[in-house]
């Protein structure tokens, strides 16, 4: 299967404390993308990293992506309570194909 | 950004009837929708790949009999599904790619499927 692995499966921290979500995955990709999930919601893109980046900034959102090791990390800076969602990292081959997602708790 | 719709936004039936799930690009054309599936507190599993004007391209393990994908025009796929079940009870999730130079996949809201 091309299904990612993220970890931590949940993260809770403070409002202001950076959170660091990993994603892992398996075959080759043309690039990494970053979701986010409220509660019984849709989907909201958040960033987009190809594979012939390392790094990608947007906002308070920092993506890394190493494809020698096949894995990538999302950083939220200066997090919010509105940040409270889930996160999800897709591999895009010749189709999207989801990671299993950490459900992060930003505690005001 | 492009907008994708789903209708309905939640629907309950009794066990053993059909229901279909629409998603529809607004602004702009797709030769191609993906079909998603979730759980509770889960990841989104693709069920389906849906083609304009061809059949549609299932996962290993999901039932095409079970779960018809109708792709008529570029801005419109549909998913029925049949003879459904509380087992089927779940979070349906389209998405839709932009056939311009982007080719970015955009998602719908889901529906929500309740099965008595």
């Amino acid at each position: 299967s091309q299904q990612g692995e993220e970890d931590p499966q949940a993260l809770s921290i403070q409002e202001g404390e950076n959170a660091t979500m990993n994603c892992s995955y398996k075959t080759s990709i043309n690039n990494l993308q970053w979701y986010r999930q409220n509660s019984g919601r849709g989907l909201v893109h958040l960033i987009l990293i190809r594979s012939n980046e390392r790094e990608k900034h947007s906002g308070r959102l920092r993506v890394t992506l190493d494809t020698s090791k096949k894995s990538s990390s999302l950083l939220i800076t200066a997090s919010r309570a509105a940040d409270t969602a889930s996160y999800f990292c897709a591999t895009h081959g010749n189709k999207l194909v989801f990671g299993a997602g950490t459900i992060l708790r930003v505690k005001s | 950004g492009a907008v994708v719709s789903q209708h309905p936004s939640r629907v309950i039936c009794k066990s053993g009837t059909s229901v279909k799930i629409e998603c529809r690009s607004l602004d702009f054309q797709a030769t191609t929708m993906f079909w998603y599936r979730q759980f509770p507190k889960q990841s989104l599993m693709l069920m389906a790949t849906s083609n304009e004007g061809s059949k549609a391209t299932y996962e290993q393990g999901v039932e095409k009999d079970k779960f018809l994908i109708n792709h008529a025009s570029l801005t419109l796929s549909t998913l029925t599904v049949t003879s459904a079940h509380p087992e089927d009870s779940s979070f349906y999730i389209c998405s839709a790619r932009d056939n311009g130079g982007v080719r970015e996949q955009f998602f719908g809201p889901g529906t929500r499927l309740t099965v008595l």
